[in-house]
């Protein structure tokens, strides 16, 4: 079935540092591509999509580019925050349908 | 917008007694699910939810899991008995049939003891 594999963490940081996570998807067709964020404590949010082949997907800084060439969902921050610390997931829609299917997540630690 | 209601935020209890947890979805939405996040894990679907019909439970442990959504809206989900291995944080989400973005609640942690 549809899935997406994560890099493992934790990623650790200083604040500005350049952030990079990575994600590939294997997929049947070209199916939507988003990256949720949870916070500690608190639920799982979304904080970026893509829906299409080329598309790029932004929110507070962040990025992520949908690569069909090399199956690819990248999310990139080019200067993170304290604030940006938390655990991110790179999810499909499985099985044509809009039910969210997640990597295993990545920490995130941003240091002062 | 009220988000996704979840209570309790936290449980502990003793392996083979039991559980409910309780979600009340954003108004309107259709589409609600429930999923399990074990600790370093991403959450995995147990049910989801169309109104008050079942659209797919193949990952729900059946022999000792349970989940209704009686009138289409608040859902609750049963564990008895409990096992160890049942701990995780409980998720639940709902989505609109338009737009089909989930929205998830904060979860509830259950801790088998």
């Amino acid at each position: 079935g549809d899935s997406v594999t994560q890099m493992e963490g934790p990623v650790t940081l200083s604040e500005e540092a350049f952030l990079t996570i990575n994600c590939t998807y294997t997929a049947t067709g070209y199916p939507s591509l988003f990256w949720y964020v949870q916070y500690p404590g608190e639920g799982l949010q979304l904080l970026l999509k893509a829906t299409k082949a080329d598309d790029k997907g932004s929110n507070k800084g962040f990025e992520a580019t949908y690569r069909k060439e090399t199956t690819s969902f990248h999310l990139e921050k080019g200067s993170v925050q304290v604030s940006d610390s938390a655990v991110y997931f790179c999810a499909l829609p499985s099985g044509g349908s809009y039910i969210p299917t997640f990597g295993r997540g990545t920490s995130l630690i941003v240091h002062p | 917008e009220a988000g996704v209601a979840q209570s309790p935020r936290y449980k502990i209890i003793e392996k083979r007694q039991s559980v409910a947890f309780w979600c009340n979805p954003i108004s309107g939405h259709a589409t609600l699910y429930w999923y399990q996040q074990i600790l370093g894990q991403g959450p995995k679907l147990l049910i989801q939810f169309q109104n008050n019909g079942v659209v797919d439970d193949s990952q729900l442990p059946k022999d000792r899991f349970s989940a209704e959504r009686l009138k289409g809206v608040d859902s609750t989900l049963k564990i008895q008995p409990a096992k160890l291995e049942d701990s995780a944080v409980y998720l639940c989400a709902s989505s609109s049939l338009k737009t089909g973005e989930a929205f998830f609640g904060q979860g509830t942690r259950l801790t088998v003891v």
